[in-house]
């Protein structure tokens, strides 16, 4: 069946301005999860939605970065005001239960 | 907080078997994972581990836990060149959803 699928699968912007990453999970998953993949940090957690329960929103870096899940499906990671630090891949991924968590190729965001 | 350690380099020969290995600090791991990342490419979940087991073996590839050393193991037999990619050590438990991953083994397979 279809994997986990983001777009784009990359992204040029200036800096300052607001970039929309969005991720489809596989059909039937209830959690999906957002990382970002950069050099100087390797693979961080970003933020996690189980079902209809409040987000864990701890990994999320500033108050620039947001995220939401409508209808329990599709996800939108939103990056306000882009800085250069925020350059990197930013991965979703999504999973049915706890054991296993399948990801995206993920987007390539380069912040000029 | 978690930390996950791996070496950063690995270069094996083709035919030969490769040994990645990984330490962590939690312990109260209760999963803990290896993920393949080949080069533009998001990352495969190649297998997994729970916290009760010391091995488990999925056809080229046998994982091995120490849960009193912290240490986590990856042996791929007969590695080939398409083998070659960073492979990624990580780990959960059943507190926190989210992965914690090591930095990555760069696995090279010459011909």
């Amino acid at each position: 069946g279809a994997g986990v699928s983001q777009s784009p699968s990359n992204k040029v912007t200036e800096k300052g301005k607001d970039v929309e990453l969005r991720c489809d999970p596989i059909s039937g998953h209830t959690a999906l999860y957002w990382y970002r993949q950069s050099l100087g940090q390797g693979l961080e957690f970003l933020i996690y939605f189980q079902g209809n329960s409040a987000p864990d929103k701890s990994g999320l870096p500033s108050d620039r970065f947001s995220a939401e899940r409508t209808g329990g499906s599709v996800s939108t990671l939103t990056i306000q005001r882009t800085q250069q630090e925020d350059s990197a891949v930013y991965l979703c991924a999504s999973s049915y239960s706890q054991e296993t968590q399948y990801f995206g190729p993920g987007t390539r965001l380069l912040v000029l | 907080g978690e930390d996950v350690e791996q070496s950063l380099f690995l270069s094996v020969r083709e035919g030969d078997s490769s040994v990645i290995n990984c330490t962590y600090t939690d312990s109260s791991s209760t999963y803990l994972y290896w993920y393949k990342q080949e080069p533009g490419a998001g990352l495969q979940l190649l297998t997994y581990i729970f916290s009760n087991m010391d091995m488990k073996q999925d056809q080229r590839l046998t994982v091995l836990l120490n849960k009193k050393d912290k240490h986590l193991s990856l042996r791929i037999a007969d590695t080939q060149t398409g083998d070659s990619a960073i492979y990624f050590c990580a780990e959960t438990d059943t507190g926190r959803r989210a992965l914690t991953f090591g930095s990555g083994t760069r696995l090279q397979v010459q011909p």
